[in-house]
């Protein structure tokens, strides 16, 4: 049972570049989450989707885009990376909203 | 808004000693709590919650409403204790985990 998987879990972009992080879940949760993790900063809300179909806008959405392609999957778009986009990046999911979150591995993406 | 407040970015504790991670919130609502751990080189993993008021690996925490704090506590810190440990709030009715900037815990052999 792998839980929530993301992939890649490095990539090195240029500025300008694009890039869509993959996220998917095999424990048929409801709620997805993308978030982002700096130093000094914890963890911040990118975007989260309640259900198939559904996303919304968390504390830093801007310069993101989401896609809740089924229940299993959710992937974080970047569409002209930016340097401040530097980060490490965790899908999460949950059963439903007010459930723990369960945690992915990371992405560390660096942006030249 | 609501904000989740952990004072110390890096604590060292000897072995043995107690262990005290501060976590302070403000929300005057009833909000749910947690601890989340995150060990070298793994995920990001829940230690408890408040509402289940379980002690998980010797952790507890108790919710003070009066001075809006969550405090995580150990009475006798263990080296594979070492670890960023994150304090997260949530709104009952609200989907989104409002996180704290992380406590680096160092157990000192």
């Amino acid at each position: 049972n792998a839980g929530v998987t993301q992939t890649p879990k490095f990539q090195v972009l240029k500025t300008g570049q694009s890039m869509t992080l993959q996220c998917a879940q095999d424990m048929n949760h409801n709620s997805m989450y993308w978030y982002r993790q700096d130093p000094g900063m914890g963890l911040r809300l990118i975007y989260y989707s309640a259900s198939e179909g559904t996303t919304d806008k968390g504390e830093v959405p801007n310069g993101y885009n989401v896609s809740r392609l089924n229940k299993r999957e959710f992937s974080l778009r970047l569409e002209s990376a930016a340097p401040s986009q530097t980060s490490v990046y965790f899908c999460a999911s949950s059963p439903r909203g007010d459930q723990p979150q369960h945690f992915g591995d990371g992405t560390r993406l660096s942006i030249l | 808004a609501q904000r989740v407040t952990q004072p110390e970015k890096l604590l060292s504790v000897f072995k043995g000693a107690p262990v005290e991670l501060k976590c302070n919130y403000s929300y005057s609502g009833s909000p749910e709590l947690f601890w989340y751990v995150q060990y070298s080189r793994q995920r990001l993993q829940l230690l408890l919650r408040h509402i289940s008021r379980e002690s998980i690996k010797g952790f507890t925490a108790d919710l003070n409403k009066g001075e809006t704090s969550f405090h995580l506590k150990k009475p006798f810190a263990q080296e594979e204790d070492s670890a960023m440990y994150y304090c997260a709030l949530l709104l009952f009715g609200n989907e989104k985990l409002t996180f704290g900037t992380g406590t680096r815990l160092t157990i000192i052999p």
